[in-house]
């Protein structure tokens, strides 16, 4: 089955510094891959939608000079979070859709960012 | 934009029991409706999905059923055992290419024996 590999899966960093997670597509090619944000016993906040070759969109009240996001390939694409500030501590999971065509989601295991 | 609720938050059940979670969706466009299970620190997993042209869905001890006029649909469980204790989400889409799930916020199933 389709498989979306996440790393780190656990990230601890100084307040002021950039982190990056990458997120991976293993045995198939996704055009759109979506970023989620997770806050403990909480519920999957859609962050921003990745397309290949082109700018993420970004939803509303996520700072795209923040959370940066870049898909430069069929297979992987990355959030840097920039700047991270304790605030910023959370859960970030990636997804991927297989083909343009579907709308089925496969999701990466999850990184754990702790920032201090 | 859509809005999905989920009911309950929490949930408790002796093994061997039923479980039903229920959601609502708000947009009538939707047409996807799957439903996750994350176990603690990890990402979700994909348990069963249905879309708007089948009522009702079964693999082996889960199944999901949809109400298309009422706008809700819901996950059952039969048969309970302890690893199913995690936290369920269910979400809806438009099903048009490259639209993100909209999740609800998620029911804490636990499953004692």
């Amino acid at each position: 089955g389709a498989v979306v590999s996440q790393h780190p899966s656990w990230v601890i960093c100084k307040s002021g510094t950039s982190v990056k997670i990458e997120c991976r597509s293993l045995d198939f090619q996704a055009t759109t891959m979506f970023w989620y944000r997770q806050f403990p016993k909480q519920s999957l906040m859609l962050m921003a939608t990745s397309n290949e070759g082109s700018k993420a969109t970004y939803e509303q009240g996520v700072e795209k000079d923040k959370f940066l996001i870049n898909h430069a390939s069929l297979t992987l694409s990355t959030l840097t979070v920039t700047s991270a500030h304790p605030e910023d501590s959370s859960f970030y999971i990636c997804s991927a859709l297989q083909g343009a065509g579907a709308n089925v989601l496969t999701f990466g295991a999850g990184s754990r960012l702790t920032v201090l | 934009g859509e809005n999905v609720e989920q009911h309950p938050s929490t949930l408790s059940v002796q093994e061997g029991d039923s479980a039903v979670i229920k959601c609502t969706y708000s947009d009538s466009a939707s047409n996807y409706f799957p439903w996750y299970k994350q176990e603690l620190g990890k990402g979700p997993q994909l348990i069963i999905d249905i879309r708007s042209n089948v009522g009702e869905k079964k693999d082996q001890r889960i199944a999901v059923t949809l109400n298309k006029t009422a706008k809700h649909f819901s996950l059952h469980i039969t048969e309970t055992q302890p690893e199913d204790s995690a936290v369920y989400f269910c979400a809806a889409s438009t099903g048009q290419a490259g639209t993100a799930l909209i999740f609800g916020k998620g029911t804490t199933l636990s499953v004692s024996s």
